[in-house]
């Protein structure tokens, strides 16, 4: 079963637009992690926000938690051609693993 | 994926046969993984190693075993590959050393089993 399930399951913006996706989880969780994955390869992890944490930023991201909601939010502003990818949230539980949802797709057209 | 290899990176195999797959870290870090990742179901973790020769289940780890001898090699064993394990395989890694939990993920094997 997935902890964390994204919405949508696809976006298509132009480049320059914002891009927001979000993430709803089930069980109480120590923290959330937004990983991206380029097509064929490996995740990267974007960013961390620790459960008592309600907003961070990192570059051109931004994530908010609510934790009274379950839910996450990542927002790419000013969106790239190269920020083409999906996109997955992971919930950190147990401290030493961490459950996957099914992923954004962004197609950030030029 | 610097720091992470995992070989072979393409397979096909036949139903039935065995078949090991290796994840191999120069960043010396305690922790290791292997997920797989199938469409419609993100990734899914297989098991998970917390040192030499400890290891554990994780949500989908019928069908699989895993060996680690040393701390850079994790190995994932189909012990008889089925049509459903057709996927691509994913190991990660991570040490609480270095921060809470962010894990760093290998290149992937891609399996097709026939």
């Amino acid at each position: 079963s997935q902890q964390g399930e994204e919405d949508p399951q696809a976006l298509s913006i132009q480049e320059g637009e914002n891009a927001t996706m979000n993430c709803s989880y089930k069980t109480s969780i120590n923290n959330l992690q937004w990983y991206r994955q380029n097509s064929g390869r490996g995740l990267v992890h974007l960013i961390l926000i620790r459960s008592n944490e309600r907003e961070k930023h990192s570059g051109r991201l931004r994530v908010t938690l609510d934790t009274s909601k379950k839910s996450s939010s990542l927002l790419i502003t000013a969106s790239r051609a190269a920020d083409t990818a999906s996109y997955f949230c992971a919930t950190d539980r147990a401290g030493n693993m961490l459950t996957f949802g099914g992923g954004t797709r962004l197609m950030v057209k030029p | 994926d610097a720091g992470i290899t995992q070989s072979p990176r393409h397979k096909v195999t036949e139903t039935g046969t065995p078949v090991t797959l290796r994840c191999h870290q120069t960043e010396n870090h305690r922790y290791m993984y292997w997920y797989r990742q199938d469409p419609g179901h993100g990734l899914r973790l297989i098991h998970y190693s917390y040192g030499v020769k400890d290891t554990d289940k994780g949500e989908v780890s019928d069908g699989y075993s895993v060996s680690r001898s040393k701390t850079e090699d994790f190995l994932l064993t189909l012990e008889s590959a089925t049509s459903s394990q057709t996927s691509v395989y994913f190991c990660a890694i991570s040490d609480p050393k270095q921060g809470p939990w962010e894990q760093y993920f290998g290149p992937g094997t891609r399996l097709t089993v026939t």
